[in-house]
């Protein structure tokens, strides 16, 4: 079955100690992205790759890392978590080419205290 | 500049009756790409329908249909008959004809059916 694979699908922490979401899919994607969801801002984008070892900033890159190693997979690194980025986080991968759909994975909601 | 605007935050419909979820957005691109997607509950994003620039035909699938108008920079979607599965925050989206890695996702519509 083609997916993306969010793990954890929650995480609550604590200010500054570091965290790592993964993103993994099968789908043999190029293009791979990070989004996190706000009430009343819809997604915004973070990160994305559009290759192996491609990676550049979204819309709101501050505070995050990400790298791309492999094709499948594309995490989300936290060096020092802040309670502004307690939001829900997306990854989503997409095969090349304007005219196609991003598949999403199950979503992270983290929460940082 | 893109940018999509969902004006609708929220909705309130009792079942079988029918609703559009409007979604206005704004690009320079020449060519560009419209989506809805579709968030339930569960909180997972479902994909409904991708709609390119230059193909303004209007789309049904079921319950379900779009409406795309260039000249209003409108892709509106109206659901008849609605059920309460229905439920769930709507997204409309745009991706562009260079940047296409990116998606810019509207502030979402949470309808709300009731039975």
């Amino acid at each position: 079955e083609a997916q993306v694979t969010q793990n954890p699908r929650y995480l609550i922490t604590v200010t500054g100690k570091k965290l790592t979401v993964t993103c993994s899919q099968n789908m043999n994607h190029e293009y791979m992205s990070w989004y996190r969801q706000d009430p009343g801002l819809g997604l915004r984008q973070i990160y994305y790759s559009m290759n192996v070892e491609v990676t550049d900033k979204g819309d709101v890159p501050e505070g995050y890392k990400v790298s791309r190693k492999e094709k499948r997979n594309f995490p989300l690194i936290l060096e020092s978590p802040s309670p502004n980025q307690t939001s829900l986080y997306f990854c989503a991968s997409r095969p090349p080419g304007p005219n196609t759909e991003a598949f999403f994975g199950q979503g992270t909601r983290l929460t940082v205290v | 500049a893109q940018k999509v605007t969902q004006a609708q935050t929220e909705i309130s419909v009792v079942e079988k009756e029918d609703v559009t979820l409007d979604c206005v957005y704004e690009t320079r691109d020449t060519t560009y790409y419209l989506f809805w997607y579709k968030q339930p509950p569960s909180g997972e994003l479902v994909f409904l329908i991708r709609r390119n620039s230059f193909d303004e035909q209007n789309e049904i699938s079921g319950r379900y249909s779009w409406n795309f108008q260039k000249s209003t920079s409108s892709f509106n979607f109206t659901i008849t008959a609605s059920q309460v599965v229905d439920s769930a925050v709507y997204f409309c989206a745009l991706s562009g004809e260079y940047n296409f890695n990116k998606f810019y996702f509207g502030s979402g519509t949470k309808l709300n059916v009731k039975p």
